[in-house]
């Protein structure tokens, strides 16, 4: 089956400094998520790509959609203490205007910013 | 707002006894699923519904059954939970168009 590798698995970080995490599959996805989790709640919803290429940005965060459609990317900037959190790339079928796909989750990066 | 909602947040159940978890949406979103989610891993799906159509994952105990009453509820049972059960039960739906929606979850302890 599909499967996503992202790295790295944890960040430990100080206030201030810039963050980069990245998930890579051997297979094509039509959807890129990106989700922040916090300690016992549900993922939260931070950028969606539809297109291969596509540059987002949602405040400090940026992510993009690779070219091969089998990677993607999310970068956060000037990191605060309240960034901390299991961030999860997630790689779906849902294309732009369709309602329905199954996701294929990342393991996960947790990280930690330092005051 | 339009949301996913899950009730409850934190349920604690007996080994063996029958537990039920809810999930209602205002988001009119067709597609419901549900999702189990152990300590500090990606979550798994356990099924979904399209409309009213029930897909279940293959690797999905029998020991999970799911109804969908309507377009707005989705429940997940548990017949006869046991320790590896306990885990953070996610709901999420998808729309046209809308990408995903999760709920903020329900903590299974098993005792």
């Amino acid at each position: 089956g599909q499967q996503l590798n992202q790295s790295p698995q944890s960040m430990f970080i100080q206030e201030g400094e810039d963050v980069s995490m990245n998930c890579t599959s051997s297979s094509i996805f039509n959807t890129w998520l990106w989700y922040k989790q916090d300690p016992g709640e549900g993922p939260v919803l931070l950028i969606a790509l539809y297109k291969a290429g596509e540059l987002t940005s949602n405040g400090r965060l940026t992510a993009q959609f690779g070219i091969t459609r089998k990677d993607s990317f999310l970068n956060i900037s000037a990191s605060i203490p309240s960034d901390v959190g299991i961030y999860f790339c997630a790689g779906g079928p849902l294309a732009a205007g369709t309602s329905y796909g199954k996701l294929t989750f990342g393991q996960g990066t947790i990280l930690t910013v330092h005051p | 707002d339009a949301m996913v909602i899950q009730n409850p947040r934190y349920q604690v159940t007996q080994f063996g006894k029958p537990v039920t978890l809810s999930c209602s949406q205002t988001l009119n979103h067709n597609v419901m699923y549900w999702y189990q989610q152990k300590s500090s891993q990606a979550p798994k799906l356990l099924f979904h519904y399209y409309d009213k159509d029930f897909n279940n994952e293959a690797d999905t105990p029998d020991n999970f059954q799911s109804r969908r009453p309507n377009t707005s509820f989705c429940f997940l049972d548990i017949r006869s939970p046991g320790l590896g059960d306990a885990a953070m039960y996610l709901c999420a739906t998808s729309g046209q168009g809308k990408g995903y929606t999760f709920g903020s979850g329900t903590r299974l302890t098993v005792v």
